[in-house]
């Protein structure tokens, strides 16, 4: 169980399109999300906080407009990067948080990541 | 606010050979504490956590961390190296448990050799 989905796992777009990643929980629902990038080699940094039904919380420094957060439902959340640059480039990793809170601590689940390169 | 320090960015060790992996953290209440798995390309996997209760804490595939307030460490051991122990593992640091926002440590790449 808790298992965490990711789509597409990799995808190469050039620079100034629009792309889109899924985060699904597939056997819990997840009223919050978190969203992280990774740089080669790096640790990851927490860029939003998803929540199902309200707007995203972004950590500072994060372009709210440029890296749009959709978390329509309690299995989905969509991040989009708006006009893509090679600097985007990276490995974007979701995890979502199981709302039953098994155990008695809400726990979180990490997706496998989708890597982004743009050309 | 909380932050994690992982000292060495990379240790490598003989296959059969101890396994340690320092972290310390910094937290102006009491943490959560986190060790996370990284295999190339993919996402992270738990480890172990330390939440309250029993200071040695036990994970998967035969790791084990202890918290150590006086120290503020959580270090992470293994006894014997395995040659699928080589990843990334990442320290990391929640003031109220996973439901909260994870800090990460900046990773230490695990080597294991013949």
């Amino acid at each position: 169980g808790a298992v965490v989905s990711q789509h597409p796992s990799w995808v190469i777009c050039k620079s100034g399109t629009s792309v889109k990643i899924e985060c699904r929980s597939l056997d819990f629902q997840a009223t919050t999300m978190f969203w992280y990038r990774q740089f080669p080699k790096q640790s990851l940094m927490l860029m939003a906080t998803s929540n199902e039904g309200s707007k995203a919380t972004y950590e500072q420094g994060v372009e709210k407009d440029k890296f749009l957060i959709n978390h329509a439902s309690l299995t989905l959340s969509t991040l989009t990067v708006t006009s893509a640059h090679p600097e985007d480039s990276s490995f974007y990793i979701c995890s979502a948080r199981d709302r039953a809170g098994r155990e008695g601590l809400y726990e979180q689940y990490f997706g496998p990541g989708t890597r982004l390169t743009v050309t | 606010a909380q932050s994690v320090t992982q000292l060495g960015s990379h240790v490598s060790v003989s296959e059969g050979a101890l396994v340690l992996l320092r972290c310390n953290y910094s937290s102006s209440v009491p943490p959560y504490l986190f060790w996370y798995v990284q295999y190339p390309n993919q996402g992270l996997q738990l480890l172990l956590k330390y939440t309250t209760g029993a200071t040695l804490v036990k994970g998967i595939n035969g790791f084990e961390a202890e918290f150590k307030k006086s120290e503020t460490s959580f270090h992470l051991t293994k006894p014997s190296a395995h040659m699928s122990d080589a990843a990334e593992y990442f320290c990391a640091v929640s003031l109220t448990g996973t439901a909260s926002k994870l800090t990460f440590g900046t990773g230490t790449r695990l080597q294991v050799t013949l």
